[in-house]
């Protein structure tokens, strides 16, 4: 979900464990979304995007799922690693805008 | 490739200084980015420029920042004066095209103004 203000949604998973991470994007126009990864002290990393023509894309331990009749994303971590420990963030586009909007990110801690 | 390019990665100055943010996009991209991101307010984008050219500064805070990018592999974020409301860190972010397309982000300066 999405945050106000100063404090990030959690998740904490033990290691080993599968992880999913939502986000309520908020315009029904949006028709191109994408998964950053955030470290501590790093730049958002791309991780998976996936266009509005599908409602599930498929990377390597990761799924992005779509549903657009409630304009929600997820992203989901399989076998969730301690280097996945990181804020997620979703980000949605419209057409040829080159605009993102970033959702406010989820905290990811995986626990050994 | 060696990604996104910005330095410093640390900057700490006092109040009324100029800062001087750098960036170098990855070769081949022609839009490039400035974010600024802070706890309160998340990402926000400062300016765009696609082809060397401005094409959208209306998320530059106030006059006292400007950017330029005089050529494909650099670009400038500048601040002047600096006030302590400033310190945040800034990312610099590039794509292969306007549009859809995946925007890599550099590893940030981080601005702390006294």
């Amino acid at each position: 979900g999405e945050s106000v203000g100063l404090h990030l949604p959690t998740l904490s998973v033990q290691e080993g464990d599968n992880s999913i991470i939502n986000c309520a994007y908020s315009n029904s126009a949006s028709d191109y979304f994408i998964w950053y990864k955030q470290e501590s002290g790093k730049g958002p990393q791309f991780i998976i995007d996936i266009r509005s023509n599908m409602d599930k894309r498929q990377g390597q331990r990761v799924t992005v799922l779509l549903n657009k009749t409630v304009k929600h994303l997820s992203l989901q971590i399989a076998a969730t690693q301690p280097g996945d420990s990181a804020v997620y963030f979703c980000a949605e586009n419209i057409g040829s805008n080159y605009k993102l909007t970033f959702g406010k990110g989820t905290l990811l801690t995986v626990n050994p | 490739d060696a990604g996104v390019i910005q330095s410093p990665r640390h900057e700490v100055t006092e109040m009324g200084q100029e800062v001087t943010l750098r960036c170098k996009p990855i070769s081949g991209h022609n839009s490039l980015f400035w974010y600024r991101q802070t706890m309160m307010r998340g990402l926000e984008l400062l300016i765009y420029f696609n082809n060397n050219v401005p094409i959208d500064d209306s998320g530059m805070p106030e006059d006292r920042f400007s950017a330029k990018m005089p050529n494909a592999s650099f670009s400038t974020l500048k601040i002047q004066p600096s006030e302590p409301r400033d310190s945040a860190v800034y990312f610099c972010a590039s794509s292969l095209v306007q549009g859809q397309e995946t925007q890599y982000f550099g590893p940030g300066t981080r601005l702390l103004v006294l």
